[in-house]
């Protein structure tokens, strides 16, 4: 089973709809992250959180909410989904270590019509 | 904020060598690192420099110069597996890390 795991997997969904992305991590790690893939763009970050009480907006915030729920849980939801909002997203966890690299989920790809 | 550019695309033989350039602007560093993405999937880290010279791992190997804003990821005795997005980040003072938009590597036989 993977480490971070994401649902859905793929969705798609009309103009004005309610969506969440949930995310689920088994690392025990702090921090939690929400970026979204474009092509030609590369990932962007939307939200992140150090903790369960710390969360802060990334640099493409607007149209997006988030909530941690848990240490092991990030969840991302787009209260009006637009087609602009059309993108592969990934959740990515971060522990402690020196180099303090990413690890990915598997992505969720939104089409938004 | 980060402004990392990166070649879109490159295109090389089995067996030869690729050199990835990334250059970057940053108002705060506090590293570098290379990540591959295999088309449809997530992103694995490849390697990490926060000082300047050449980190080596196996057939690929990191370099970076703070002074340069300046980082290469090289790619030895490519095989066609290589054939992938490289992603150059960098972290920022405040632990954020911004990607390029990627660099597209076609392996030929």
């Amino acid at each position: 089973d993977a480490d971070v795991t994401q649902t859905p997997r793929n969705r798609i969904t009309k103009t004005g709809k309610r969506i969440m992305l949930e995310c689920s991590q088994t690392k025990g790690h702090d921090r939690m992250y929400w970026y979204r893939q474009d092509p030609g763009l590369g990932l962007r970050l939307i939200y992140y959180s150090f903790d369960v009480k710390d969360i802060n907006k990334g640099e493409i915030s607007d149209g997006y909410s988030v909530s941690r729920q848990a240490q092991a849980k990030f969840s991302l939801s787009l209260e009006s989904a637009i087609p602009n909002q059309t993108a592969l997203y990934f959740c990515a966890t971060r522990g402690g270590e020196e180099t303090g690299e990413l690890f990915f989920g598997e992505g969720s790809r939104l089409t938004v019509l | 904020g980060q402004n990392i550019d990166q070649p879109t695309e490159m295109t090389a033989t089995e067996g030869a060598i690729v050199q990835i350039n990334c250059t970057y602007q940053t108002s705060g560093f506090n590293g570098l690192f290379w990540y591959q993405q295999h088309a449809g999937e997530a992103p694995t880290f490849l390697s990490y420099n926060v000082l300047d010279g050449l980190e080596e791992k196996g057939r690929f190997s990191s370099f970076l110069s703070r002074s340069k804003g300046y980082s290469y990821l090289l790619l030895k005795e490519l095989q066609m597996k290589d054939s992938a997005s490289y992603l150059c980040a960098v972290r920022d003072g405040d632990y954020k890390l911004s990607f390029g938009a990627g660099t597209t590597v076609t392996v030929r036989a």
